[in-house]
């Protein structure tokens, strides 16, 4: 069975200080997405990595795929409280089917404060 | 960009009572959606996968006969929540692919259920 462990759950920082969440696997993933929800609203994808080792930056955010596909960080440099949110890693189930279907980490729910 | 409306967003309706949720892809033809489930600072559970002209395929411990799926066009995908109950209530979410999803996959805005 396809796992995403995702970490931390909870994280309550600082304005200006700097934070990893971790999603890690035991299975290899062709692809892993990261995904940042805001109260009342539906995910909203912010990047995809595909390849091992890759690393993609969107301005303050910084993530990782693992050179084994099995895992993926995101960094946040600087955290400011637009940050605040739930951060969900997710990735695409593999399977005879092929469905298309997503598997989704725990979420970290990230909240910084002013 | 691809886009998902999900409506309505908030909706409240008394126990017993059927409630309807639409997801729609507006530009792109969505081979497959997804229907979630949400609790409160919690992750997404998916519910159900629904393909368009054929019956949804529903998950482990999901009761079909409770949340009816449609799936009746490549655009379009209800999720009717039948004789609903307090513990109904909730946060529903419908996502939409094209393909197995290598374009990415889109997101509505979500339903805020209460069963009062």
């Amino acid at each position: 069975t396809q796992l995403l462990e995702q970490s931390p759950q909870f994280l309550s920082i600082q304005e200006g200080e700097n934070l990893t969440v971790y999603c890690n696997s035991s299975s290899v993933f062709s692809s892993l997405q990261w995904y940042r929800q805001e109260p009342g609203e539906g995910p909203v994808l912010l990047v995809t990595v595909v390849t091992g080792g890759e690393v993609k930056k969107l301005k303050r955010l910084t993530f990782q795929f693992g050179d084994a596909r099995k895992d993926s960080s995101l960094h946040i440099t600087a955290a400011q409280p637009g940050d605040t949110g739930l951060y969900l890693c997710a990735g695409p189930q593999i399977g005879s089917s092929n469905t298309g279907k997503l598997i989704f980490g725990q979420g970290t729910t990230l909240q910084v404060k002013p | 960009g691809a886009v998902v409306s999900q409506h309505p967003s908030r909706v409240i309706c008394k126990s017993g009572t059927s409630v309807k949720i639409e997801c729609r892809s507006l530009d792109f033809q969505a081979t497959t959606m997804f229907w979630y489930r949400q609790f409160p600072k919690k992750s997404l559970m998916l519910m159900a996968t629904s393909n368009e002209g054929s019956k949804a395929t529903y998950e482990q411990g999901v009761e079909k006969d409770k949340f009816l799926i449609n799936h009746a066009s490549l655009t379009l995908s209800t999720l009717t929540v039948t004789s609903a109950h307090p513990e109904d209530s909730s946060f529903y979410i419908c996502s939409a692919i094209r393909g197995q999803g290598l374009y990415g996959y889109t997101f509505g805005s979500g339903t805020r259920l209460t069963v009062v």
